[in-house]
């Protein structure tokens, strides 16, 4: 079965830099994810694709700041330089046979 | 631009129906596969329903199947979700968005409210 796993919650400091993890169920480790970001009380926003080989494409108008990677089973998103509208939630989402997957999110907070 | 409206949430009563709208512009949507993506209060993104570009396939989730039908008018570039028999755990907001190329796009969503 096709499961995404994240962490519920992240920080960091303002500037500071962090890294979300989502990682997929055994058997998928090839799979290509998408992150995608809500702010609060907003809807989501398209961030990136990241593949398995580590390659990572991002949307429309998304900061150099947000960048993507891969080792293995887990896919991974970072956010440098942190400002304060980065804090959201943040969800990784796949591809099944029939159907988007998504991850469970993780809030990531600005100290 | 690209630019996804949904339309049609508002409170219904157990059993009830609702039609949910997205219309779409900014893209060819005729081209692409969409999708209805539903957020429960304080919870977390879950997959709804998908149909195909030409509107032939549709697939669904096991909560929903048998009670949601998906579907568009490419010529109204408009998608939407008929949602019957509805109960307390489809309060959600409901979110369209179009699928990946190179892409995902999505509305701002509609919230839907199963209360007596």
């Amino acid at each position: 079965q096709l499961v995404l796993t994240q962490s519920p919650s992240a920080s960091a400091s303002l500037g500071g830099s962090v890294r979300l993890t989502c990682i997929l169920s055994s058997g998928h480790n090839d799979y290509t994810i998408a992150w995608h970001q809500q702010q609060p009380q907003k809807g989501p926003r398209y961030l990136m694709t990241v593949n398995s080989d580590g390659s990572h494409t991002k949307g429309d108008g998304i900061p150099d700041r947000f960048s993507g990677s891969s080792s293995g089973a887990e896919r991974y998103l970072i956010i440098s330089s942190l400002q304060s509208e980065d804090e959201a939630d943040y969800y990784c989402q796949t591809w099944g046979t029939a159907e988007w997957v998504f991850g469970g999110g993780t809030k990531v907070t600005v100290l | 631009e690209v630019q996804l409206v949904e339309s049609g949430g508002g409170l219904v009563q157990p059993g009830g129906s609702l039609r949910l709208s997205c219309i779409a512009s900014g893209f060819t949507f005729s081209s692409y596969w969409m999708h209805w993506v539903r957020q429960a209060p304080g919870k977390g993104l879950v997959w709804v329903a998908r149909i195909s570009s030409d509107g032939r396939v549709t697939d669904y989730a096991d909560s929903v199947k048998g009670r949601f039908t998906i579907s568009r008018e490419n010529a109204k570039n408009t998608l939407r979700l008929q949602m019957n028999s509805l109960r307390g755990e489809d309060t959600a907001v409901y979110y369209c968005a179009r699928d990946l190329d190179p892409n995902i796009y999505w509305g701002q969503g509609t919230l839907v409210t199963v209360s007596s």
